[in-house]
């Protein structure tokens, strides 16, 4: 079946440096891609998406990178913040399907 | 109030109790959906109700009963849960479904003991 896995559950970053959060899909009619952005005690949080017709989209501080050759995701957050503290959520979601497939999450921890 | 509000949001309940979770946007979306969350787990979209009519029901449990009396407001039934059942309880809107980019609720941590 579909899934969505991060590769790593947790990652550790110093401050001031920049982070990436990789994501996997398996799914090759997978052409939606979200982020999410989980604070401790707050529901998710949108902070970016891709469609499969992009290799990159940026934001405020944020790049998504979509590589669909191996069916990989990152998130990177430059200079990051003590408030970038969070865990991340990669989705995916395809033509045709109005739901979105979770992966499990990377806790990202700020180190001052 | 803004946003996706829900209450409440901490519940400890037993097996036999029989309780309810509120939702509540303020966002004047269409679409509301409930999802659970447990621990090292992505999270499981149960319901997905469009302009109070369900459209999605992914093969929950009927001890999980969910209303939406209009576009604003959704409940979650409970009743004689199971302890796997504890987790975060989430409620997101989006502005029609399909709309990839849902809002999110707090969420209500329920424990069933």
């Amino acid at each position: 079946g579909e899934s969505v896995g991060l590769h790593l559950p947790t990652l550790s970053v110093q401050e001031g440096d920049n982070s990436i959060i990789n994501c996997a899909y398996s799914n090759s009619a997978s052409d939606y891609f979200i982020w999410y952005k989980q604070e401790s005690g707050k529901g998710p949080q949108f902070i970016i998406d891709i469609r499969s017709n992009m290799d990159k989209r940026q934001g405020q501080r944020v790049t998504v990178l979509l590589n669909k050759t191996v069916k990989h995701l990152s998130l990177q957050i430059a200079a990051t913040q003590p408030g970038d503290s969070a865990v991340y959520f990669c989705a995916e979601s395809h033509f045709g399907n109005e739901k979105l497939t979770f992966g499990t999450g990377t806790r990202l921890t700020i180190i001052p | 109030e803004t946003g996706v509000t829900q209450t409440p949001r901490h519940l400890v309940m037993g097996m036999t109790n029989k309780k309810s979770l509120k939702c509540e946007q303020h966002l004047g979306h269409n679409a509301m959906y409930w999802y659970k969350q447990s621990a090292k787990k992505p999270l499981e979209l149960m319901f997905v109700y469009s302009l109070e009519e369900r459209v999605e029901n992914n093969s929950v449990p009927s001890r999980f009963s969910p209303e939406c009396p209009n576009s604003s407001h959704l409940f979650l039934h409970l009743h004689t849960l199971q302890p796997e059942d504890s987790a975060l309880y989430l409620c997101a809107s989006s502005p029609q479904t399909g709309d990839y980019e849902q809002y999110f609720g707090p969420g209500t941590r329920l424990t069933v003991t």
